[in-house]
């Protein structure tokens, strides 16, 4: 069974861009989360996607968006980039979040640069 | 707010060895307990998860959850080279279900 796929693996942007990064979760798995991590702040959660809803959201500013298509795959955007949103964006998948089984397969993550 | 404390280490140990890792929390109400490895430059792998008081065994790993204590801990046995990572903690509560992660402890076991 493939694993979590992320696209692209490396961005680099300039501040006030927007970014787009996508997540194929496992087949099956219908719980997609995004995580940032930086070496300040450590993996942080950012939002958690199930059927098409965004069902938990993490404290992080509006600029930070995402989205579910019906087949689970996942998006997130970043607009208005600042130096500080270069981090490490990893997705993860699970087959049902909210049960006591929620462990989460992180994909590869896409290293984003902001100069 | 939720909080998981680990040790930012490094921990360092000699090859063969058993490191000891450990994560406390500070919510009563959590539920389930993970433990990642991550190596450098890559993403974070589960290698176990622990929900119930006491020990879970994995090969090499144990996991060890004392929830009157808050605590969780993972031990390695037999410590390889090829252990060395950064080990993170991760801890759901009811409600949610998001887990909460520790800022993880960095592991180096030397030959």
């Amino acid at each position: 069974k493939a694993g979590v796929t992320q696209t692209p693996r490396y961005l680099i942007k300039t501040r006030g861009q927007q970014v787009t990064l996508s997540c194929s979760p496992i087949s099956g798995h219908r719980s997609v989360s995004w995580y940032q991590q930086t070496p300040g702040q450590g993996l942080q959660f950012l939002f958690e996607y199930f059927s098409e809803t965004q069902r938990n959201k993490g404290n992080f500013p509006g600029r930070f968006s995402g989205r579910q298509f019906s087949n689970s795959r996942s998006e997130m955007n970043v607009s208005t980039l600042e130096l500080g949103d270069s981090a490490l964006y990893l997705c993860a998948s699970s087959l049902v979040l909210g049960t006591r089984l929620n462990e989460q397969f992180f994909g590869p993550g896409t290293r984003l640069t902001v100069l | 707010q939720k909080e998981v404390e680990q040790n930012s280490g490094p921990l360092s140990v000699p090859e063969g060895a058993i490191a000891s890792l450990n994560c406390t929390y500070s919510d009563r109400g959590s539920q389930s307990f993970f433990w990642y490895r991550q190596y450098s430059g890559k993403s974070p792998e589960l290698i176990m998860f622990i929900y119930s008081n006491g020990d879970k065994e994995d090969g090499r790993f144990t996991a060890q959850l004392n929830k009157a204590s808050q605590y969780v801990s993972l031990l390695i046995r037999d410590s390889q080279p090829s252990d060395s990572a950064t080990y993170l903690c991760a801890v759901v509560s009811g409600g949610s279900y998001i887990p909460t992660f520790g800022r993880g402890t960095s592991l180096i076991v030397h030959p």
